[in-house]
């Protein structure tokens, strides 16, 4: 199985300032097609998951653009050029190029 | 509008199976584009892919726990349905079921349905 290791687990950020999470694959998530599927979710608190960021850098529909993701291969960003309020809650990347999917353990933002 | 919603017991005793079921409206399961995953997560951990249905029926399983693991659906009532056996306490979770787009990966998610494992 493709392990998820994201870093920082907790990121505590000032408003208004920017954040960003990274995560590493335990091997190349470029699949046979030619696309990578590693997308970006935010779980607010008590809240279901939400996708934010899809194959590596495509914004799902309604999600602002102060959020963007970059990378390739193994090697992954998500950032977030000003940090809301709204934003604080568990992010995780997850990888569908390969069954079984894997989710990284999650990164913590908060607002210091 | 694409709406996913779990259902099941609350509450489970140890070595008994759980039955999960989530109703989709919106999309079709036999859309090929398209599949249903079922995600668990334990209270304050992180998120555990299980299983993964695709519109040919064709599936895909946890490795870890394949071997209590069933997925299934029917289409005509737009549900797919997660069978756990010999659920143990650390089985405690909230448990989803997320739509999974070709290329796009989880978009939708149903609220989630917090199971309890306890005798």
């Amino acid at each position: 199985d493709i392990v998820m290791t994201q870093t920082p687990l907790s990121s505590p950020v000032t408003l208004g300032q920017p954040a960003s999470i990274s995560c590493r694959s335990s091997q190349s998530l470029v699949h046979s097609d030619g696309n990578t599927y590693l997308s970006w979710l935010q779980q607010r608190p008590g809240q279901p998951p939400r996708l934010l960021i899809y194959k590596i850098s495509n914004r799902f529909s309604g999600v602002p653009d102060r959020f963007s993701g970059s990378g390739a291969g193994t090697d992954f960003t998500l950032k977030i050029s000003r940090v809301e309020a709204e934003d604080v809650g568990l992010y995780y990347c997850v990888q569908a190029t390969q069954f079984p999917h894997t989710f990284g353990q999650g990164t913590k933002l908060e607002i210091k | 509008q694409v709406t996913l919603k779990e259902s099941g017991p609350v509450l489970v005793k140890p070595t008994e199976t759980l039955t999960l079921t989530c109703t989709v409206s919106g999309f079709s399961l036999s859309n090929a584009e398209l599949g249903v995953s079922w995600i668990r997560q334990p209270p304050g951990k992180a998120l555990e892919w299980l299983a993964h249905i695709f519109s040919n029926d064709e599936n895909s399983y946890c490795t870890s726990l394949k071997s209590r693991l069933t997925i299934s659906k029917d289409t005509s009532k737009s549900q797919v349905v997660l069978t756990m056996t010999n659920m143990d306490p650390v089985d405690t979770a909230t448990y989803y079921c997320a739509r999974i787009r070709g290329g796009t990966g989880p978009d939708y998610w149903g609220q989630g349905t917090l199971v309890t494992v306890s005798s």
